[in-house]
């Protein structure tokens, strides 16, 4: 069983606050990394899918980073927005001696941005 | 027009029952999978088929049977229902990507969330 943490647990912050939060995952046999957005009521929906260390995605005020070597993925929003709230989730896909499409999801944080 | 579609949404039983929930995806996608979403909030996979052919296989109780009829769809049958079985399942499916299957982002469904009393 891999650990994928996810930290914080849960995050309020105000409107046009910027904000960040982690996704740590074992470093020594990396293949993928995706962030998933989960809306309440709604179905989780990729952000993000990275596999290169050193990898920088963006959309919109939306951003990730991707660290292989020390097993981290930090996720950023700037000047969030209450249509943000929501819980991100990260997957970890490994690698050698793993299934393929085999995803590790983290328990996710959850964002509330208040007007 | 719904890509990854699960029935019911909503399933209430009796301990001791067994139900099914089905799932339907019209993106065309090889690959389908059942996750369950646990007390602590993981997704956790469950099954995963390719072409109908099944190739992840977790550490399930043999009461849950997945069945794929075609590539468009994969069920899942739970016999004899437990109380621990109460939770949501999502279905998902992804497409291979040039054999580089870290770039298959899961599309999901909606969940079905189902209470055994």
């Amino acid at each position: 069983i891999l650990n994928v943490e996810q930290s914080p647990q849960s995050l309020h912050v105000q409107e046009g606050d910027s904000t960040s939060f982690t996704c740590s995952f074992p470093s020594s046999n990396f293949y993928a990394l995706h962030w998933y957005r989960w809306e309440t009521a709604k179905s989780p929906e990729a952000l993000f899918v990275m596999t290169l260390n050193g990898d920088e995605k963006k959309k919109g005020r939306i951003s990730a980073t991707l660290n292989t070597k020390e097993g981290y993925s930090y996720l950023y929003i700037k000047g969030s927005q209450p249509e943000d709230s929501a819980t991100y989730l990260c997957a970890f896909m490994p690698g050698l001696g793993y299934n393929f499409n085999k995803f590790y999801f983290g328990s996710g944080t959850k964002l509330n941005v208040k007007p | 027009d719904t890509a990854v579609s699960q029935t019911p949404k909503y399933l209430v039983t009796q301990m001791g029952n067994d139900k099914s929930i089905k799932c339907e995806q019209n993106l065309g996608h090889d690959t389908m999978y059942w996750y369950k979403q646990d007390s602590k909030k993981f997704l956790k996979i469950m099954f995963s088929y390719n072409n109908k052919e099944l190739i992840i296989n977790e550490t399930v109780p043999n009461r849950f049977s997945p069945k794929s009829p075609d590539k468009a769809h994969l069920n899942l049958h739970i016999n004899s229902l437990e109380l621990g079985d109460s939770a949501v399942y999502f279905c998902a499916s992804s497409q291979e990507n040039g054999g580089f299957s870290g770039a298959n982002v899961l599309t999901f469904g909606a969940g079905s969330r189902l209470t055994v009393l």
